[in-house]
């Protein structure tokens, strides 16, 4: 069974420019979640997507946004890059599925990692 | 209320040691708290996980010690080997339903590193 995929797995960017990144969870996984990954902070949530809607949201700053798509792939975008967003961003999937218990597991893909010159 | 403290920040020890990472928290709504392993260059793994009506839990080398009215649990790592070397991360979080979880609030990580 294959992982969760995040593409592209590095990149570079200057201030000021936008990024999108991409999520595939696991095969049959509908809830996929985003997280930033610096050292020091550790993992900060950004958001939770479920079935296409946002589920919960994290302390970001609304040029953090994000989107699911009906198969379960999801995107996540940064606008007008700062510095400080240099970072891993990781995805994480989960199995949320109908009528059964929901371990609470997730499984993250390997990350983005995003450079902001 | 959100957060998770976690310590030591790092930690060496000698191969066949014991490592012992501690997490605290503050929301008492948590019911579910796991611990993830991650090596350089992948994505945390799911390593163990407690939840509060049950004071330890064992896998293998690794054992959670949960302690309810302090708002504290640890991870202890026996007989730590060198392939152990990774950062750990606590974390929290509550059931919303049978079949989700509220968001995981991950403590800020410890790097272990095991010398032989």
């Amino acid at each position: 069974k294959a992982g969760v995929t995040q593409t592209p797995r590095y990149l570079i960017k200057t201030r000021g420019q936008q990024v999108t990144l991409s999520c595939s969870p696991i095969s049959g996984h509908r809830s996929v979640s985003w997280y930033q990954q610096t050292p020091g902070q550790g993992l900060q949530f950004l958001f939770e997507y479920f079935s296409e809607t946002q589920r919960n949201k994290g302390n970001f700053p609304g040029r953090f946004s994000g989107r699911q798509f009906s198969n379960s792939r999801s995107e996540m975008n940064v606008s007008t890059l700062e510095l400080g967003d240099s970072a891993l961003y990781l995805c994480a999937s989960s199995l949320v599925p109908a009528g059964t218990e929901n371990t609470g597991e997730l499984f993250f893909g390997e990350g983005s990692r995003l450079t902001v010159l | 209320q959100q957060q998770v403290k976690q310590s030591p920040q790092s930690l060496i020890v000698q191969k066949g040691g014991i490592s012992i990472i501690n997490c605290a928290y503050e929301n008492t709504a948590f019911d579910y708290f796991p611990w993830y392993q991650q090596f350089p260059g992948k994505g945390p793994a799911l390593l163990i996980a407690i939840r509060p009506d049950v004071s330890e839990k064992k896998e293998g080398r690794f054992t959670i010690s949960f302690n309810k009215s302090a708002k504290q649990f640890s991870l202890h790592i026996m007989d730590s080997q060198p392939g152990d070397s990774a950062t750990y991360f606590c974390a929290a979080s509550r059931h919303l339903s049978k079949t989700s979880y509220d968001k995981v609030i991950f403590g800020p990580g410890t790097s272990l590193s095991v010398i032989p």
